[in-house]
């Protein structure tokens, strides 16, 4: 099973500033790389997908990099409904594994 | 905009069998695969498993042995059965569109194991 871990484990941002997660894989997984955001009580929802493709109506604030075992989110601005959890999850080796999650908060 | 609205008891006995369906509405279950994912109270993520609209299923190998997707296209649902349940599979239980990574989501449903 391929282990995913990203960092930071909590990011501490102000609304308007630029933030950057990242995301490690044990072994490569190409570009089948997901991000997500999930808000409290809420399912998550997909951000990016094969690394750097935003989903149908994602702002382009959000952009996505990477490749093989190393993988980045960049937020541009912050937005209030950014603060939240964010997940990435390799959809190369089955089981599909999610990373532990980045908290970003105020 | 296709929505999913998973149904299924709160709470499961232990050593019981866990029992959940997605109905699936404003889109057809024909053409692609569906999952099941979970997540414990305040922890991550943990894809249970998927299958494909004709049927085809496959598991995570962690939970192999206790668990079965099924779909039936006629209602437009897929099911999820985890047999033999203890604590440790206490979570919010999410049907999802997807086998690579997911685009539609349902809401989740809590499922508490105890007695």
């Amino acid at each position: 099973e391929i282990v995913v871990t990203q960092s930071p484990v909590t990011l501490s941002v102000s609304p308007g500033e630029r933030a950057t997660l990242s995301c490690r894989a044990s072994e490569s997984v190409k570009s089948n790389l997901a991000w997500y955001r999930q808000k409290p009580g809420q399912a998550p929802r997909l951000l990016i997908y094969t690394a750097s493709t935003r989903a149908t109506g994602i702002p382009a604030r959000f952009s996505g990099s990477g490749s093989g075992t190393e993988f980045t989110l960049t937020i541009s601005s912050l937005q209030s409904e950014d603060f939240a959890v964010y997940y990435c999850q390799q959809f190369n080796n089955w089981p599909h594994t999610f990373g532990p999650g980045t908290k970003l908060e105020i | 905009q296709v929505q999913l609205q998973e149904l299924g008891p709160g709470l499961v006995e232990p050593s019981e069998t866990l029992s959940l369906t997605c109905t699936v509405s404003d889109g057809s279950i024909n053409s692609y695969y569906w999952s099941w994912i979970r997540q414990p109270p305040g922890k991550g993520l943990e894809w249970i498993g998927y299958i494909y609209y004709t049927g085809t299923a496959n598991y995570n190998p962690s939970l192999k042995n206790r668990v079965t997707i099924s779909v039936d296209t006629s209602k437009n649902q897929f099911s999820l059965k985890l047999r033999s349940v203890t604590a440790a599979d206490t979570a919010m239980y999410f049907c999802a569109r997807g086998v690579n990574y997911v685009d539609y989501w349902g809401q989740g449903t809590l499922v508490t194991v105890s007695s």
